[in-house]
């Protein structure tokens, strides 16, 4: 079974901080995803993975920044957190353009 | 940003009771669409890969159907159970995008 695992359930930061989320997958999949979804907005794409070093901004880019340096690896990276960042952030992985997505377990993120 | 819709956005059914949801979305340049199911407290989980004009796929009790040409796809169940309560997310990847768009979900909730 594919497995997409992410570094944390819950996290609390403080606004101001830098916040990684780490995700990890350990299927080889070439395409990696973050998201993060809200209340009666569904899920709202970050961005995007297509490829090592590869990345495509998402819908809601502003205030992240992403990086992927190893294939099963992408993090998201909040330069200086935002209280609007408190979010349920979910990461998603998939072998190929052709084929469905993986999901992470989800991280909740508290930024007070 | 691609207007995905889903409806109704919620649903509560008996067990037994058969329902059906609505995902309808820019038929330009159609490439896929993924349904998935978002249980509480775990991951979205793939249910169907929909790519061709008159598509139905089964899994049990839950089918689908794509209408690519007019842009919407079906989801049913037949005979709810309360393990079937979960929130029904459709991602087409359309408008000449690979990349899945999110609707904002149905939740089904099945009371017994």
């Amino acid at each position: 079974d594919v497995k997409v695992t992410q570094s944390s359930r819950y996290l609390v930061k403080r606004t101001g901080e830098k916040v990684f989320l780490e995700c990890v997958q350990d299927m080889d999949h070439e395409n990696m995803f973050w998201y993060r979804q809200d209340p009666g907005l569904g899920l709202r794409l970050i961005y995007f993975s297509y490829d090592v070093k590869m990345k495509e901004k998402g819908d809601i880019p502003e205030g992240y920044s992403v990086s992927r340096e190893k294939k099963e690896r992408f993090s998201l990276i909040l330069e200086s957190a935002s209280t609007n960042q408190t979010s349920m952030y979910l990461c998603a992985s998939r072998r190929d353009r052709f084929t469905e997505a993986f999901f992470g377990q989800g991280t909740r993120l508290t930024v007070v | 940003i691609l207007n995905v819709e889903q409806s109704p956005q919620s649903l509560h059914v008996q067990e037994g009771d058969s329902t059906n949801f609505t995902c309808s979305f820019p038929s330009s340049n159609f490439y896929a669409l993924h349904w998935y199911r978002w249980e509480t407290a775990k991951s979205p989980e793939a249910l169907f890969v929909m790519t061709l004009n008159g598509d139905e796929k089964k899994k049990g009790r839950i089918s689908a159907t794509l209408n690519t040409k007019e842009g919407y796809s079906y989801l049913y169940i037949k005979g709810s159970q309360p393990e079937d309560s979960a929130t029904y997310l459709c991602a087409p990847l359309t408008g000449g995008s690979y990349i899945p768009t999110f609707g904002r979900g149905t939740s089904l909730i099945v009371h017994p």
